[in-house]
């Protein structure tokens, strides 16, 4: 499994987009990025994955340049609700690579009001 | 359609008791896995069952920690006896088969155990 790299903790104000960057040089061919987010007392919770380029959703985008040792996750127009731990994933995502996940440190992210 | 239920939501029990940890994952979930953190650790990978069967239980600390998922629906994690150092956040996840994108986990609240 990829070892991935991403600040310990970021603050933001409400209404501020945020981005989050991940590091992950030793990404493989098969592994995919994918972020949670876990709030107090709850299980992380699945926001989005991208394998290259950028992926957008309702919640957040996901930008990976060509070489995919990076990623960065941005979330515009941070709320107080969106104050969480964040945390960048690479895994395999083949039908032969293993099904477990690896949970680095995360990124704590605080938003100001 | 219901996540992912964990229950208890909180034990608390004397080292060398036993304790047992449910899960409920969401249902026509094939995959169940068991996570927990420790005190100020990150969160680590214990089991991951296919239906009824163990897939990968690289992760589990040591004998004392017995995972069953009888009749491939609910989980069962029992720890006995249990020590000080057990003490964390047991969370389950699961997860459909089938899926191209097989990273993404559903997670329940977790049990917060608490080993005196």
């Amino acid at each position: 499994l990829a070892k991935t790299t991403q600040p310990i903790s970021m603050d933001s104000y409400e209404g501020q987009e945020v981005n989050i960057t991940c590091s992950h040089n030793n990404i493989a061919t098969n592994d995919y990025i994918t972020w949670y987010q876990q709030f107090p007392s709850q299980g992380p919770r699945f926001i989005i994955q991208g394998y290259k380029t950028k992926v957008t959703n309702e919640v957040a985008s996901l930008f990976i340049p060509a070489d995919r040792k990076s990623s960065t996750l941005s979330l515009p127009r941070v709320s107080l609700s969106d104050t969480a731990v964040y945390y960048c994933l690479v895994g395999d995502a083949s039908s032969t690579g293993a099904n477990n996940l690896f949970f680095g440190t995360g990124t704590r992210l605080t938003v100001i009001p | 359609e219901a996540g992912v239920t964990q229950f208890p939501s909180h034990s608390v029990i004397e080292k060398g008791q036993t304790v047992t940890l449910r899960c409920d994952p969401i249902s026509g979930h094939d995959n169940l896995y068991w996570y927990r953190r420790v005190m100020g650790k990150e969160i680590k990978f214990l089991l991951h069952f296919v239906k009824e069967s163990k897939q990968d239980e690289s992760g589990m600390p040591n004998n004392r920690f017995l995972a069953e998922r009888t009749g491939g629906t609910y989980s069962t994690l029992k720890v006995q006896p249990a020590e000080l150092e057990d003490s964390g956040v047991y969370f389950c996840a699961s997860s459909p088969m089938g899926r191209g994108a097989k990273n993404i986990q559903y997670f329940g609240a977790g049990t917060r155990l608490s080993v005196l």
